[in-house]
């Protein structure tokens, strides 16, 4: 059975800083995995989609990798802004279909001025 | 572009009470699905459509019903409300077909269902 682990549960960091978010699985056989953005009270937000065969995906300050060797995927926010404060959730699909996905907890981020 | 809508928002239930909690999108997709979030907790799937007649069993189904009549619209369905059924439910729907490994899954804005 798949497991997806988030670490840290919560984060808090100044603004501008650069921050690393990190998820792992325990099934290296995945369709592909996804990081979403979720504010309180609010559904997710698709923030990153990276196929199985893919490396990285780029959208604007967010880089997102991936290592399926090592069942490790991580989500970089550079020059963080208040904004970005949301809980950042991953979630991978397994082989031959894009359903059915398995989600981390999440890390909750906090963005300081 | 209304995207996928939930109704209600809110709702509180008596135990053992019955509702149907509605989804409908608008963006022609033909995977549909139902998640709940429980505090502290990842999303679990309860159960999911592939198209309009077809559905699945999740993580999650027990104490849950869907029908899929339409494209646009999957109903969960509680019939004996019980109070471990608190939580907020998620409904989703994506693109399926030979591109389907790059579409992500849109969510609405979810129902906050508490049974007492």
């Amino acid at each position: 059975k798949q497991e997806v682990t988030q670490i840290p549960a919560a984060l808090s960091v100044p603004e501008g800083e650069n921050l690393v978010l990190n998820c792992s699985f325990t099934d290296s056989a995945i369709y592909n995995l996804q990081w979403f953005r979720q504010d309180p009270g609010k559904g997710l937000t698709s923030l990153l989609l990276i196929q199985s065969s893919q490396r990285e995906q780029t959208s604007g300050r967010l880089n997102a990798s991936l290592d399926k060797s090592s069942g490790r995927s991580t989500l970089y926010i550079a020059a963080s802004q208040p904004g970005d404060s949301a809980t950042y959730l991953c979630a991978v699909g397994p082989t031959g279909t894009a359903s059915k996905l398995t989600f981390g907890t999440g890390t909750r981020l906090q963005v300081t001025l | 572009n209304a995207g996928v809508t939930q109704t209600p928002k809110f709702r509180i239930l008596k135990i053992g009470q019955s509702m149907t909690l509605q989804c409908a999108q608008d963006m022609n997709h033909n995977y549909m699905y139902w998640y709940r979030q429980d505090p502290g907790m990842g999303l679990k799937l309860i159960y999911y459509s592939v198209g309009a007649g077809i559905t699945d069993k999740g993580e999650v189904p027990n104490g849950y019903n869907v029908s899929r009549s339409t494209t646009e619209d999957f109903p969960l369905r509680l019939e004996l409300a019980a109070p471990s059924q608190t939580s907020v439910y998620f409904c989703a729907s994506s693109y399926s077909g030979d591109r389907a490994s790059n579409q992500p899954q849109h969510f609405g804005d979810g129902t906050r269902l508490s049974i007492l």
